[in-house]
């Protein structure tokens, strides 16, 4: 079955870089969009941006222009987003999203599945 | 930028049918997704496309997305349906996705 498996929480000082993997299996790594969304604790679901697996393209939400980084390893079919100087209310659970097939380029889209998340906890 | 607006709670009582809206600037000329979440889960697709329903989804969840609104129905609605609901949409002049606030299901 279509399954995504992220890496474990995070504890990180301001500042510095965090980077959450994503597994993925099932299905055809290279033929759908993987996507990135985080959720601030007792907030709403926010969209970071989203990689082209085939190609390495990706898309960022202008919010995290500059700060964040996704990329993808297509012989381990793992996807990886790495968000830098991070700071206090980057506190979040961060989830990867399968989006829909890489031929589609804008709409429609939706997420199925989401990884597990993972807790990423910045101090200071 | 492009926004979705969902209201922050709605209630209904079990066996009742629920509606929660979602409205945004000609929604209707884009497809819209919906995502049920209950504490401590993921989210899950429960509609996509306006309307269409994935095969694990009960048929008592429906879609439908007019003008500047689109809306999830949950018929017959049920104590295990209680949970945060988000509405979903692409945002074609930013090439970004965009999710309304989010909405709170109870069931009383």
């Amino acid at each position: 079955q279509v399954q995504l498996v992220q890496s474990g929480a995070e504890v990180k000082k301001s500042g510095a870089s965090v980077k959450v993997s994503c597994k993925a299996s099932g299905y055809s790594f290279t033929g759908y969009y993987m996507h990135w969304v985080r959720q601030a604790p007792g907030q709403g679901l926010e969209w970071m941006g989203r990689i082209n697996p085939n190609s390495g393209g990706t898309n960022y939400a202008q919010k995290f222009q500059g700060r964040v980084t996704m990329t993808r390893d297509t012989s381990i079919t793992t996807a990886y987003m790495e968000l830098s100087r991070l700071r206090s209310d980057d506190t979040a659970v961060y989830y990867c999203a399968r989006g829909v097939v890489v031929e589609v380029v804008a709409d429609p889209n939706w997420f199925d599945p989401w990884g597990q998340g993972t807790l990423v906890t910045v101090s200071s | 930028s492009y926004e979705l607006t969902q209201p922050p709670s709605v209630s209904v009582s079990p066996g009742q049918t629920a509606s929660i809206p979602c409205s945004g600037d000609k929604l209707g000329d884009k497809y819209a997704s919906w995502y049920q979440q209950k504490p401590g889960q993921s989210p899950v697709l429960v509609i996509y496309q306006d309307t269409k329903r994935p095969s694990e989804i009960p048929e008592r969840f429906s879609g439908s997305n007019s003008g500047n609104t689109a809306t999830l129905t949950i018929s017959g609605t049920q104590a295990m349906d209680e949970a945060d609901y988000y509405c979903q949409a692409w945002d074609s002049n930013t090439a970004s996705v965009v999710f309304g606030g989010g909405t709170k299901l109870t069931v009383l």
